[in-house]
């Protein structure tokens, strides 16, 4: 089965400063991967997605992510935090093969990290 | 434009006491539909999708159930709700084969 491991349960950045928060997955075969972001109390919100292709993928807000297999990684970076940007974040995977009907299951998410932003 | 809406958006019930929770998706025909669970410090943990009326798939045996009556709606439910039934829940929907899924603002459940 898949996992995904987000080593980081929180992380302070100063407003301003570059940011990376890191994932780490495990499948065996070509992972459909997301970046979402969860404002406290609220849903979550899709920032980005790898499916195929280019493995430097941007998304909404500025931010964007890395898909390296090697290292079974897909790094989130922002070059510039702002305040606004304190939330926790989730990496999640979806394994195609897994189960016919491929993208109808559910994925499967990271426990998330919490970033703090420093004024 | 597609919308996802959950009721209520909190709830607190007695241990023992039943449980309904609704989702509802508008703008999109033959959603899949999801219920994940989210608990503190866990991330959020799948536990029933649905890919049309009447057809669930329970990723985590327990005392919860699910139901899609209608296409677009589905319902979360419990007979008796344990204290362990305390979280977030949230509900997704997706499209076809799409592995893309949008979330609805969510329902924090206590169970006391």
């Amino acid at each position: 089965a898949q996992s995904v491991t987000q080593p980081d349960i929180h992380i302070t950045v100063s407003e301003g400063a570059s940011l990376e928060l890191r994932c780490n997955y495990s499948y065996g075969a070509t992972p459909y991967l997301f970046w979402y972001v969860q404002s406290p109390g609220q849903g979550l919100q899709l920032l980005l997605k790898y499916f195929s292709g280019d493995t430097l993928v941007q998304g909404i807000k500025g931010f964007e992510a890395e898909f390296k297999r090697s290292q079974s990684s897909f790094n989130l970076r922002k070059p510039s935090v702002h305040w606004s940007d304190a939330a926790e974040y989730f990496c999640a995977v979806g394994a195609w093969e897994v189960h016919s009907g491929g993208g109808a299951d559910g994925l499967t998410f990271g426990k998330g990290t919490h970033l703090i932003i420093q004024p | 434009s597609q919308t996802i809406h959950q009721w209520p958006a909190t709830l607190v019930q007695p241990v023992g006491s039943p449980l309904s929770l609704e989702c509802t998706v508008e703008g999109t025909s033959n959603p899949n539909l999801y219920w994940y669970r989210q608990a503190a410090g866990r991330g959020l943990q799948l536990l029933f999708y649905s890919v049309g009326i009447g057809q669930i798939s329970s990723e985590v045996p327990q005392n919860l159930s699910a139901s899609r009556p209608q296409d677009r709606q589905f319902i979360l439910s419990s007979k008796k709700l344990l204290l362990s039934d305390s979280g977030f829940y949230l509900c997704a929907w997706s499209v076809g084969i799409d592995y893309e899924q949008y979330f609805g603002p969510g329902t924090r459940l206590t169970v006391t």
